[in-house]
């Protein structure tokens, strides 16, 4: 069974550049998360789709954005690009509402480097 | 404030002896507890999940303990190979009172180093 995928790999934008990063769920998963890891920091909670619609939201400004297709695959949008937006961006994807624990299976990330 | 604090920073030690890392969480309401490993440059993968009834829970040479009362886990790591070298990473699960999934607290990670 294939896990959580992301592309790209690696990106270098520069300061006021728009990136979109995407994400493919495993197989059956239909809740899809996005998260921030900056270097030396703990990974901040972006954003939750499931079944196409954002659940929850956690404490970034709005440029960054997202969605989720009905194929239950997702993109995270960023606007203009800051200097402190250089981080690994995790997916990960779970069953969906209703499963006990949720347990969250990880991407291996993009890295993201705003020059 | 809902937080997720870890102990060591970062911790180096020789091949086949064991290790403990810390986690002490002030997150409210409590739905439950992950210890994730995390390859550099890699996503996380779960290790031990556990809820607030259970106290212990074991995966191959990682086991992992939970005291609801004062709010404190460990991660306890046997006979470590030089595999086990990851940043492993204490999350709390917030309940979310209107019955979907919480928010997730991560602690920023303890970066183990095994060393032959």
């Amino acid at each position: 069974e294939a896990g959580v995928t992301q592309s790209p790999t690696h990106l270098i934008k520069t300061r006021g550049q728009q990136v979109t990063l995407r994400c493919s769920p495993i197989s059956g998963h239909t809740s899809v998360y996005w998260y921030q890891q900056a270097l030396g920091l703990g990974l901040q909670f972006l954003l939750w789709y499931d079944e196409g619609e954002e659940r929850n939201r956690g404490n970034f400004p709005p440029r960054f954005s997202g969605r989720q297709f009905p194929n239950y695959s997702s993109e995270l949008n960023v606007n203009a690009l800051e200097l402190e937006d250089s981080a690994l961006y995790l997916c990960a994807s779970s069953k969906g509402l209703a499963r006990l624990y949720n347990e969250q299976f990880f991407g291996p990330g993009t890295r993201l480097t705003v020059l | 404030k809902n937080q997720v604090e870890q102990s060591p920073q970062s911790l180096i030690i020789l091949e086949g002896k064991n290790c403990t890392l810390q986690c002490n969480y002030t997150v409210s309401p409590f739905s439950n507890l992950r210890w994730y490993k995390q390859d550099t440059g890699r996503g996380p993968v779960s290790l031990t999940i556990m809820t607030f009834s259970e106290n212990t829970k074991s995966n191959g040479r990682y086991t992992a303990t939970l005291d609801a009362d004062t709010k404190q886990s460990s991660l306890h790591i046997t006979a470590s190979q030089l595999s086990d070298s990851a940043s492993y990473i204490c999350v709390v699960t917030r309940t979310n009172y209107g019955g979907s999934q919480g928010n997730l607290i991560f602690g920023k990670g303890t970066k183990l180093s095994v060393k032959p």
